[in-house]
């Protein structure tokens, strides 16, 4: 089956450390998203791939890293710079813009003790 | 810069009620519409888009939209809801200000009692 596996489901880690959450899709798709969905926030960006090897901030990537080695992975550091880094992060994935569809993956609840 | 604006952020109904969750949006050109929900559990889907033609979209489980140029919105509509569309819903668009990166609103929570 196609889609968008991201793991772990839930993650627990304390304050000041630097945590990876895990994003990997077998749709082929170029372009891959992070999101940050808060309770009446809706989802903010918080950065995308378009290609293998180029990433583009969003609208809220202070505290955050990304790398794209691999069309299939884009894997979202957060740091210990994130200054509220507790939320539900969503990974999604779509054919290169302008516009398609974005498929999501589950989501990765992370909560910073 | 686009942006996206739902004005219901909670809306309880009951069953065969019929339903229309307001998305407005503000940006000048040409835009990409869409509607996606996320049921109890499950992943964020698409529900239905616009891209161009008629503004009349139908969606999956009888949802439609409505594409009104003139008054920047597109509102999502259900003639008869049903317990099992109890879910949250998004607004998105895209611009090619925007780079075609799909902007979110924040989302309406739908509650729909038995």
């Amino acid at each position: 089956d196609g889609g968008i596996t991201q793991s772990p489901k839930y993650l627990f880690r304390k304050e000041g450390q630097n945590v990876t959450l895990s994003c990997e899709q077998n749709l082929n798709h170029d372009a891959m998203y992070w999101y940050r969905q808060d309770p009446g926030q809706g989802l903010r960006l918080i950065y995308y791939s378009q290609i293998v090897n180029d990433f583009q901030k969003g609208d809220i990537a202070e505290g955050y890293s990304v790398s794209r080695e691999k069309k299939e992975s884009f894997p979202l550091t957060v740091t210990s710079a994130q200054k509220n880094p507790t939320a539900f992060y969503l990974c999604a994935s779509s054919q290169p813009p302008p516009a398609d569809t974005q498929y999501f993956g589950p989501g990765t609840r992370l909560t910073v003790l | 810069a686009q942006s996206v604006s739902q004005h219901n952020h909670h809306v309880i109904l009951s069953e065969a009620a019929s339903l229309e969750l307001g998305c407005n949006y503000s940006y000048g050109g040409t835009v990409n519409l869409f509607w996606y929900v996320q049921y109890p559990g499950q992943h964020l889907q698409l529900l239905l888009k616009y891209f161009s033609g008629d503004p009349l979209v139908k969606g999956i489980k009888g949802f439609e939209a409505e594409f009104i140029k003139s008054k920047f919105s597109f509102n999502l509509r259900k003639p008869s809801v049903q317990w099992s569309d109890t879910a949250e819903y998004f607004c998105a668009v895209s611009t090619s200000g925007g780079s075609y990166i799909p902007t979110f609103g924040r989302g309406t929570s739908l509650i729909v009692h038995p």
